[in-house]
C-alpha cells in the first residue's frame, strides 16, 4: 500500500519560491502518478497539476502555468512542487496525492505561509 | 474548465438521519466523479469514485449515484463520524476541478 510523506511547513516572503517534496513508499510507488492540491485557510480544494514520472508527462492547471514546476526523482520515488513569485494568497496547505483519476492516497499536507 | 457546483453549502442533521448531497457539473462528465470526506486538520479521504463505487473500507450507508451532469451522495443513517465537509471532483477532463464543498454539521 502506497504512502506519501511530505516535507515540513514553510514560511516564505512575497516574491520568493517554495519547494515541497512528496516521497512515495510501498506498493507500486515507482509507477505512481501524483497530483498536487492546495487548500487556503477556510476554503475548498484547488488542483494545481499532475506529474507522471515514468512517462515524464506534466500537466498544469492554467492558473498556475508559468509559476508552477513539478519534477520527479525516480531513483528516490520523490516528486517536488516548486511554486514561484509567491503572493499572500498562496498561503495554504499543499497536498500531494496519488492520481488514479480520483486521488488516493493523500500526503499529510504541507503548510506554506507567505508573509512579509 | 468544467465547473462543479455543490448544494447545499452547509447542512445540519442529526444522528440517524438520511441526507443527500448534490453535485452538478457544467457539462456532461459521464460517471467521472469522485466524492471526498474531509475532517478539520486532516487530508481528504476518497469515499466514492466512478460516481457510484465505494472506496475500500467505506461503510455501506454511503451511496453515490448519478451520470451526466447531476450526481448525489446519500448517507442513509448518519453516524457521529460522518460529520465533516464533503467535496465532489470531476476527472472527465484532464484539468481536474472540485466543487466548493458541503459542510455537514450536527444539529
Amino acid at each position: 500500500q502506497v504512502q506519501l510523506v511530505q516535507s515540513g511547513a514553510e514560511v516564505k516572503k512575497p516574491g520568493s519560491s517554495v519547494k515541497v517534496s512528496c516521497k512515495a513508499s510501498g506498493g507500486t510507488s515507482t509507477s505512481l502518478t501524483v497530483s498536487w492540491v492546495r487548500q487556503a485557510p477556510g476554503h475548498g480544494l484547488e488542483w494545481l497539476g499532475r506529474i507522471v514520472p515514468f512517462l515524464n508527462i506534466i500537466t498544469y492547471a492554467e492558473k498556475f502555468e508559468g509559476r508552477l514546476t513539478l519534477t520527479a526523482d525516480k531513483s528516490t520515488t520523490t516528486v517536488y512542487m516548486d511554486l514561484s513569485s509567491l503572493r499572500s494568497d498562496d498561503t495554504a496547505v499543499y497536498y500531494c496525492a496519488g492520481d488514479v483519476n480520483w486521488f488516493d492516497p493523500w500526503g499529510q499536507g504541507t503548510r506554506v505561509t507567505v508573509s512579509s | 474548465d468544467i465547473h462543479m457546483t455543490q448544494s447545499p453549502s452547509s447542512l445540519s442533521a442529526s444522528v440517524g438521519d438520511r441526507v443527500t448531497l448534490t453535485c452538478r457539473a457544467s457539462q456532461d462528465i459521464r460517471n467521472s466523479l469522485a466524492w471526498y470526506q474531509q475532517k478539520p486538520g486532516k487530508a481528504p479521504k476518497v469515499v466514492v469514485y466512478a460516481a457510484s463505487r465505494l472506496a475500500s473500507g467505506v461503510p455501506s450507508r454511503f451511496n453515490g449515484s448519478g451520470s451526466g451532469t447531476d450526481h448525489t451522495l446519500t448517507i442513509s443513517s448518519l453516524q457521529t463520524e460522518d460529520f465533516a465537509t464533503y467535496y465532489c471532483q470531476q476527472y472527465y477532463s484532464t484539468l481536474i476541478t472540485f466543487g466548493q464543498g458541503t459542510r455537514l454539521e450536527i444539529k
